[in-house]
């Protein structure tokens, strides 16, 4: 069946540093893909998606690109604050009828 | 504002009662989502709802209830059935549940304690 895998966390690292999520799929047909992030004791807020192969998703400075050779979708962001403090979670969509199929998530720590 | 809203967002029950959770979305969504996260892990999905009237179990569906009787709405039942019920639960929609890449768009959730 689909998944995903990403890294394990907690990535702990100072502010300005470069961030990198892996993360890595096994689908079926041409998932849809997608980055969310969850602050402490909300919901969830999509953060960017690719929808086919080489696309590159990107917002607030947080980039991914879909690589269907290497079916992975690494978020990167050159340049973290403190605010980036969240929990990622990388997540596939399959054609069929709308099930997400999420990552374990990844807690990202941003130290001053 | 167009959003999702759930409430209320800790709820505290006894063993043994069922309790609901209320979801509305004023997106003009066709498709509803329930889904439960437990520390640590990711999100697992529990019923999900392509249209009004419609909807049908997902992964871990047993001790739960839903209804979808208006567009707006998809409230969940935790029942006395589901033998760990507290968790983190989230409500999300999208504009339609079948292909098209459409992203969901979550709700601020509701923190439920069994005790």
């Amino acid at each position: 069946g689909d998944s995903v895998t990403q890294m394990e966390g907690p990535v702990t690292l100072s502010e300005e540093a470069f961030l990198t999520i892996n993360c890595t799929y096994t689908a079926t047909g041409y998932p849809s893909l997608f980055w969310y992030v969850q602050y402490p004791g909300e919901g969830l807020q999509l953060l960017l998606k690719a929808t086919k192969a080489d696309d590159k998703g990107s917002n607030k400075g947080f980039e991914a690109t879909y690589r269907k050779e290497t079916t992975s979708f690494h978020l990167e962001k050159g340049s973290v604050q403190v605010s980036d403090s969240a929990v990622y979670f990388c997540a596939l969509l399959t054609d069929s009828w709308g099930k997400l199929q999420f990552g374990a998530g990844t807690q990202v720590v941003v130290t001053p | 504002d167009g959003g999702i809203t759930q409430s209320p967002k800790y709820l505290f029950r006894k063993e043994g009662q069922n309790v609901t959770l209320s979801c509305e979305q004023n997106l003009n969504h066709d498709a509803m989502y329930w889904y439960r996260q437990d520390p640590g892990q990711g999100l697992r999905l529990i019923y999900y709802s392509q249209i009004v009237n419609d909807f049908q179990k997902g992964d871990i569906a047993e001790g739960y209830s839903v209804s979808r009787e208006k567009k707006e709405s998809f409230p969940l039942t935790v029942t006395s059935a589901q033998k760990n019920p507290t968790a983190f639960y989230l409500c999300a929609s999208s504009i339609s549940g079948g292909g098209g890449g459409y992203e969901q768009y979550f709700g601020p959730g509701t923190r439920l304690t069994v005790t």
